[in-house]
């Protein structure tokens, strides 16, 4: 089946760090990419779509200068916490589709964030 | 507010008890609803993607129904293993957004042997 690649799976920084996140997709080719943030007990909440070549769409209450997102590549994906924080501490998750809408999501493993 | 609903919450069984759980989500203008599996440190595995009323899907011990006019679909899984043990979740997909999911809060699944 399809793979998903997100690395890292864990990291742990001082307030003020930028932490890039990065997000593959090994054997097919990605032309949409999602990124959720999950916070304990509750749902997946989505962050931002990217589409190759595009710039991301936030949604709403998503500070896009906060969370920096490029697209460059039809397997590539990245998510920057620029100067993050303790607050931005949480679970970050990517997935990627096709060409076809309405498929399955893919996903990576996730990146737990921890700022200190 | 688009909102998907799951419940219960968390559910603990015995080996080879059958279990149930359910999935609330927007009625209207429906396109599909997906259902995924969530073992702890694993990715999410995709196990259905439905899109017709009345539709019954089966992978397996799970299986999974969906209305689309009352807005509700049921997970079920037969005779549940240890290996069953996971979070699981529905996402509704919304109409026309470039393959965009609202996801509810999952069920998380104990199977004890």
């Amino acid at each position: 089946g399809a793979v998903v690649s997100q690395h890292p799976s864990r990291v742990i920084c001082k307030s003020g760090t930028s932490v890039k996140i990065e997000c593959r997709s090994l054997d097919f080719q990605a032309t949409t990419m999602f990124w959720y943030r999950q916070f304990p007990k509750q749902s997946l909440m989505l962050m931002a779509t990217s589409n190759e070549g595009s710039k991301a769409t936030y949604e709403q209450g998503v500070e896009k200068d906060k969370f920096l997102i490029n697209h460059a590549s039809l397997t590539l994906s990245t998510l920057t916490v620029t100067s993050a924080h303790p607050e931005d501490s949480s679970f970050y998750i990517c997935s990627a589709i096709g060409t076809v809408l309405n498929q399955p999501q893919h996903f990576g493993d996730g990146t737990r964030l921890s700022i200190l | 507010i688009l909102n998907v609903e799951q419940s219960p919450q968390s559910l603990h069984v015995q080996e080879g008890d059958s279990t149930n759980f359910t999935c609330s989500f927007p009625s209207s203008n429906f396109y599909a609803l997906h259902w995924y599996r969530w073992e702890t440190a694993k990715s999410p595995e995709a196990l259905f993607v439905m899109t017709l009323n009345g539709d019954e899907k089966k992978k397996g011990r799970i299986s999974a129904t969906l209305n689309t006019k009352e807005g509700y679909s049921y997970l079920y899984i037969k005779g549940s293993q240890p290996e069953d043990s996971a979070t699981y979740l529905c996402a509704w997909l919304i109409y026309n957004q470039g393959g965009k999911l609202i996801f509810g809060q999952g069920t998380e699944l104990s199977v004890k042997p």
